[in-house]
């Protein structure tokens, strides 16, 4: 079945350091991609999305790129900041059947002035 | 617009007792979606429904059910509690095939 494989937290980041997430899927076929972002006491909101393969997402600084032939989906941003402090999910939706979402663990990222 | 509601925010139940989380959305999407968030195990897919008056199970359906008597509204009873529903839980809509799922809040639920 599909699974996603995520970098285990928790990361500690300085602000304005280089941040890299990794993310490996298991799918059949070309699924689409996502990241989601949860804010501490909040729900999970969208932060990027690829649908097919060498599609780069970005959104807020942050970017990803689905690449086919390493079954990657892994999430960068240049510069964090403090605000960027949240749980970070990794999920794909398989294109067969029903449309549900397979999420990763989740990455804990705490950024310190 | 208000998007997904769900209720309550947060709730302690004891142990054998029924309890129904409510989910509201007001996009006139589609499906919708119940997933349950756990520490070390991120997010697992309870029930789902792809329209009105239809519905389906995910990946951990046991000791819960789902009704969608219309597109807005879809509740997850837990007609008898234990403490391994002790959990985050999540309600999530999307609209047409292939569209971004859109999530509530959560109800966090504690059962002793």
């Amino acid at each position: 079945g599909d699974s996603v494989t995520q970098m285990e937290g928790p990361v500690t980041l300085s602000e304005e350091a280089f941040l890299t997430i990794n993310c490996t899927y298991t799918a059949t076929g070309y699924p689409s991609l996502f990241w989601y972002v949860q804010y501490p006491g909040e729900g999970l909101q969208l932060l990027l999305k690829a649908t097919k393969a060498d599609d780069k997402g970005s959104n807020k600084g942050f970017e990803a790129t689905y690449r086919k032939e390493t079954t990657s989906f892994h999430l960068e941003k240049g510069s964090v900041q403090v605000s960027d402090s949240a749980v970070y999910f990794c999920a794909l939706r398989s294109n067969f059947g029903n449309e549900k979402l397979t999420f990763g663990t989740g990455t804990r990222l705490t950024i310190i002035p | 617009i208000a998007g997904i509601t769900q209720a309550p925010t947060s709730q302690i139940l004891a142990a054998g007792r029924r309890m129904t989380l409510r989910c509201t959305q007001d996009m006139r999407h589609n499906a919708m979606y119940w997933y349950r968030q756990d520490l070390g195990l991120g997010l697992r897919l309870i029930h789902y429904s792809n329209t009105a008056g239809t519905t389906g199970k995910g990946e951990v359906p046991d000791g819960y059910s789902v009704s969608r008597a219309n597109t807005d509204d879809f509740p997850l009873t837990l007609a008898s509690a234990v403490p391994s529903q002790t959990s985050v839980y999540f309600c999530a809509s999307s609209g047409e095939k292939g569209d971004t799922q859109y999530f509530g809040p959560g109800t966090r639920l504690t059962v002793l």
